[in-house]
């Protein structure tokens, strides 16, 4: 069974650009989330949604950030305009819904904002 | 809301020795999962084990132990003869019930010498 599948898996763009990222979960779950990870600010969780839904979207650094989940099985997160602090490996993860249900992570996305 | 506290400095452990990494939470639900993450040199965080807050005996897979204890709210993981693979970042994580956010800890980096 395939995991949870994240494109690209490298971005390099420049400041100012639109940056989308893009998230296929695992077939049969119904959780997904979003997170930052970087040095200074470790893991993060930007956003996450279930059955589709955003349900909690308060660590979304501001305006610029924005995530879909048109249905079961794709999301993105959009970065309009990009920043060089943007600079990160971004993780969707899923799951099933329920706090014994461990999250399953995808390999991420590193983002280099020039 | 939960908490996670890591606050070990990072640690070196000699090759086939056992480790033990601490874990501290803090919440006011009566129901929740405490979970282990690895995240090697690479990057992907890979699930390691998980405890249910009502079960009576530490979670156990393979060469991972949890020493859970719940009146001190403390989910300490024990890495077993400790192997080079073992090197990586550790995150202690909970998920508490009606709550889908999984809070995560800042990390024990381990560090396996031969």
């Amino acid at each position: 069974d395939a995991g949870v599948i994240q494109s690209p898996r490298h971005e390099v763009t420049e400041m100012g650009q639109e940056v989308t990222l893009r998230c296929k979960p695992i077939s049969g779950h119904n959780s997904l989330f979003w997170y930052r990870q970087t040095m200074m600010r470790g893991l993060e969780l930007l956003i996450y949604f279930n059955n589709n839904v955003p349900i909690d979207d308060s660590g979304m650094p501001e305006d610029r950030f924005s995530a879909k989940m048109p249905n079961a099985s794709f999301s993105t997160l959009k970065i309009q305009p990009s920043e060089p602090r943007d600079s990160a490996v971004y993780f969707c993860a899923s799951s099933l819904i329920g706090f014994e249900y461990e999250q399953y992570f995808g390999p991420g996305t590193r983002l280099t904002v020039t | 809301a939960q908490k996670i506290t890591q606050t070990q400095p990072g640690m070196f452990v000699q090759e086939k020795e056992a480790v033990t990494l601490d874990c501290t939470y803090d919440t006011s639900d009566q129901s929740y999962g405490l979970f282990w993450y690895k995240q090697p040199s690479s990057g992907e965080m890979i699930f390691l084990i998980y405890q249910g807050s009502y079960d009576e005996q530490n979670a156990t897979e393979g060469r991972y132990s949890l020493n859970f204890q719940k009146a001190r709210k403390s989910a300490n993981l024990v890495i077993s003869a400790s192997q080079l693979g073992d090197s990586a970042m550790y995150f202690c994580a909970m998920r508490g019930y009606g709550n889908n956010r999984l809070a995560f800890g800042k990390g024990n980096q381990v560090v396996v010498i031969p």
